[in-house]
């Protein structure tokens, strides 16, 4: 069955420093990848997609994350966290294969220290 | 544009009440989703439809849950009875059908369920 983990479940950096976040997936097939971002009392927004090409995609809020097949990763990446960027964040994943059904990861909380 | 609008924000019940969560997609589009998200948990999807078809409710409830679509725009997922296990939020999703086979979507901000 397909899944998707994301290992940390907290992540504390400081301000100003760089961050990564995990993203492993597992997956029969072709897979889309996202990661979406969710404030609190807010609903999900998305940060970045990959479909097919370039394996290193540029988002939204200074974000990219870089595909990477023989890893079975899509980790997520910035390279000075700014305090607005605390939030949880989310991997998902979806194949044409499953019906374009989207699985989600279990999120990771971002704590950003000054 | 506006954005997915549900309602209630937040709800509080007793166990064995009915409740009903109400969500408007964003205009034009074709497929609404509605998923349930944990605590600490990612979201999970109950139901997808493609206008007022529901094409994958393989993950609903059917025992409790229902959920409609009339007209193909705006939704209600209904829990009756509720359970205490039941707790948890509800997020409406929709997309562009041409953007639903790559499974972009269009978050609203969720119901938030209490079960007491």
């Amino acid at each position: 069955a397909q899944s998707v983990t994301q290992p940390d479940i907290h992540i504390t950096v400081s301000e100003g420093a760089s961050l990564e976040l995990r993203c492993n997936y597992s997956y029969g097939a072709t897979p889309y990848l996202f990661w979406y971002v969710q404030s609190p009392g807010q609903g999900l927004q998305l940060l970045l997609k990959y479909f097919s090409g370039d394996t290193l995609v540029q988002g939204i809020k200074g974000f990219e994350a870089e595909f990477k097949r023989s890893q079975s990763s899509f980790n997520l990446r910035k390279p000075s966290v700014h305090w607005s960027d605390a939030a949880e964040y989310f991997c998902a994943v979806g194949a044409k294969e499953y019906g374009n059904k989207l699985v989600f990861g279990a999120g990771t909380i971002l704590r950003v220290k000054s | 544009e506006a954005g997915v609008v549900q309602s209630p924000r937040y709800k509080i019940i007793e166990k064995k009440q009915p409740v009903a969560f109400w969500c408007n997609p964003i205009s034009g589009h074709n497929t609404l989703y509605w998923y349930r998200q944990n605590l600490g948990q990612g979201p999970e999807l109950l139901i997808r439809y493609e206008n007022e078809e529901a094409v994958d409710d393989s993950q609903l409830p059917k025992d409790r849950f229902s959920a409609e679509r009339l007209k193909g725009v705006d939704s209600t997922l209904k829990i009756q009875p509720a359970e205490l296990g039941d707790s948890a939020v509800y997020l409406c999703a929709s997309s562009p059908v041409w953007r639903a086979n790559t499974g972009e979507l269009f978050f609203g901000e969720g119901s938030r369920l209490t079960v007491l």
